[in-house]
Order: structure tokens, then sequence, then C-alpha cells
């Protein structure tokens, strides 16, 4: 069964409302989650670490300020897309490793939003 | 740079019909290959994962299997339910727990 959840599974919203996707794992504490974003036909691109306690890690070229990461307990990271906009509109998807230092990662079945 | 790349990028197969697709990587020391499964829609699915050349896994109509510098997915007999965009994944060089993930190959199964 799944073991990492994400909510809600599709959003569609005004442009610059802020939105919040959460990503759960469900049977394990993750110290590290990550959050992917892919466009259609196009693979997974990482867009930051997510650590519990701490500040994220981001990758380069993607606006800390713009998504907002609060990995605020053990089993819980949220992504806020902050004052979204039409180019932000994409799937969004979130990962775990069920152990530190483990693989694979594990991967929620991510959100679909839509800016309008 | 690490990169991962896949071909083809789109498969049409009839039922029954074996093939076999590609994943070749140049990550420095690699660590691991992994390769998943994704619906529309879905995130990956988790298939498989192969740590050194030379290892080979099975899982029902699937076998993936790992050289120096490449690995290949072969589907066996498919079935249409089968039919999903198959990715392939490796750790980068700087950090064992980011993926850098291939584009894809789009496997299409018809009746």
């Amino acid at each position: 069964g799944a073991v990492v959840s994400q909510h809600p599974s599709w959003v569609i919203c005004k442009s610059g409302t802020s939105v919040k996707i959460e990503c759960r794992s469900l049977d394990f504490q993750a110290t590290t989650m990550f959050w992917y974003r892919q466009f259609p036909k196009q693979s997974l691109m990482l867009m930051a670490t997510s650590n519990e306690g701490s500040k994220a890690t981001y990758e380069q070229g993607v606006e800390k300020d713009k998504f907002l990461i609060n990995h605020a307990s053990l089993t819980l990271s949220t992504l806020t897309v902050t004052s979204a906009h039409p180019e932000d509109s994409s799937f969004y998807i979130c990962s775990a490793n069920r152990a530190v230092g483990s693989q694979p990662q594990h991967f929620g079945d991510g959100t679909r939003l839509s800016i309008l | 740079e690490d990169q991962v790349t896949q071909s083809p990028e789109a498969l049409r197969l009839q039922e029954g019909e074996s093939s076999s697709l590609n994943c070749s990587y140049t990550v420095s020391g690699l660590r691991g290959l992994f390769w998943y499964r994704q619906d529309p829609g879905k995130g990956p699915e988790f298939l498989f994962t192969l740590y050194s050349a030379g290892e080979e896994k099975e899982k029902e109509r699937l076998k993936a299997t790992l050289t120096k510098k490449e690995s290949f997915l072969h589907i066996t007999a498919p079935k249409p339910e089968d039919s999903a965009t198959y990715l392939c994944a490796a750790p980068t060089t700087d950090s064992w727990g980011k993926l850098q993930f291939g584009a894809g190959t789009q496997v299409v199964v018809t009746p």
C-alpha cells in the first residue's frame, strides 16, 4: 500500500492565491522529504529537499520565497506556492525515504495545480 | 555533470511483443540505479533497485539489468496493463538522497 500520502490531489485557483500542499509519511518517520515538479511529457525535476526541524535546501533556479517549505514534524512536510500565477501550474510530487540514507524513495500521488 | 538518458522516448507494442528500454547514465561512482513506473496523473511507483554491474532483478513480466554504463528494462510478453511511463533514476554525485531522473519511456501495449 501507499507509504507516502499527498493532499490535495487537484487544485484549481485564481492567480494571486497561495496554495498549500501536504506530504505525509504514513508508517515511518521521514527526517528528509523531497519535492519535485513535473511538466507534461517531461521528467521529474527536484525542487528542494525538506529537512525536519531546519531550513529546506533549494535547487538552483528555484525561488525559495515563491515555494515555501515547512517540515515541522517527522511525518509531515508542506509546500506552499505563494501568490501563484499561471506559469506555476504543474504537477507537484513529494517523496521520502523509509530510513535515513536508505533507498528507494517512495512517492506520493502528486498534486495537479492549475492557476487560472 | 550527472546525466540520465532514456531511449526510446515512446514505444508502442502489441500484446505479447517483447521489447527492451534503455537507460544510460553518466554519474560518477554509481551508487544505485532505480526503475519506476508512472501512470498518468500518479506519482512514480518503485520497481527495482540495481547496485552493481551484472545484477538482475525480476518482477512478473519485467526484468532489469545493469552494466557499467547502462541499464535495460526488459518487458516480456507485455499486457495492456503494462502500459505506463517507465522512469530510471540515479543518486547524484553530490548527494545520495537526491535523484536524477531520465525523461522516461512511454510504453503503450495494445491488445
